[in-house]
């Protein structure tokens, strides 16, 4: 199989503080994982490409300052909300594609509900 | 830039029939992947069906089929013996082959409804 986790499922922060997520693909090197974001009753906007060992490639309009993002690993990316505002409360889901060589499938999280108070 | 458009925000099916979501697109590349995604109630993304461009032969899997019409960018899913379960939003997306590394751009979704 192919198995990708997030923690956490739900947070809640306060505004003006930093929360961080995070994207594990549990039973295979990704050399890819992609980021999105989902509001209520919408598509899934994709945020940022995330490439292991280099620099995220983010999404026209998606400010990389306030989302940090770190694919330090094969099978870790994280994404860093820094100086939460109310205006960040999302559904954020990550994905991840099986090596260089992987096929074109993703593989999707469960998601992570973020609330910002 | 490559979009992609559901024309049917809700759909509704009776147990048992069947229905079919619309989706079309507009590239200007000639090979290409398309999907259909489900989210149910609990936000998990699951891939339903794909199809390569280059392929002619529709998908199928299982109770659920497409349609892909490459001239008239169309790719319909179509679902039969509908089930309780398939209840959920549908997303039709679209990747380009190569140079992109995997994006995926997605529809707007149709959420459909079965009922007894």
């Amino acid at each position: 199989g192919a198995v990708v986790s997030q923690h956490p499922s739900r947070v809640i922060c306060k505004s003006g503080t930093s929360v961080k997520i995070e994207c594990r693909s549990l039973d295979f090197q990704a050399t890819t994982m992609f980021w999105y974001r989902q509001f209520p009753k919408q598509s899934l906007m994709l945020m940022a490409t995330s490439n292991e060992g280099s620099k995220a490639t983010y999404e026209q309009g998606v400010e990389k300052d306030k989302f940090l993002i770190n694919h330090a690993s094969l099978t870790l990316s994280t994404l860093t909300v820094t100086s939460a505002h109310p205006e960040d409360s999302s559904f954020y889901i990550c994905s991840a594609k099986k090596g260089l060589a992987g096929g074109y499938e993703q593989y999707f999280g469960p998601g992570t509900r973020l609330t910002v108070t | 830039a490559q979009t992609v458009t559901q024309s049917q925000p809700e759909m509704s099916v009776q147990e048992a029939e069947t229905v079919t979501l619309s989706c079309t697109y507009d590239t200007s590349e000639s090979d290409y992947y398309l999907f259909w995604y489900k989210q149910p109630p609990s936000r998990q993304m699951i891939l339903v069906i794909r199809q390569e461009a280059y392929k002619q032969q529709n998908a199928t899997e299982n109770r659920f089929s497409v349609n892909f019409q490459k001239a008239a960018k169309s790719f319909s899913l179509k679902i039969s013996d509908s089930q309780l379960g398939d209840a959920a939003m549908y997303f039709c997306a679209y990747r380009s082959p190569s140079g992109t590394a995997s994006k995926l751009t997605f529809g707007t979704g149709t959420r459909l409804q079965v009922t007894l």
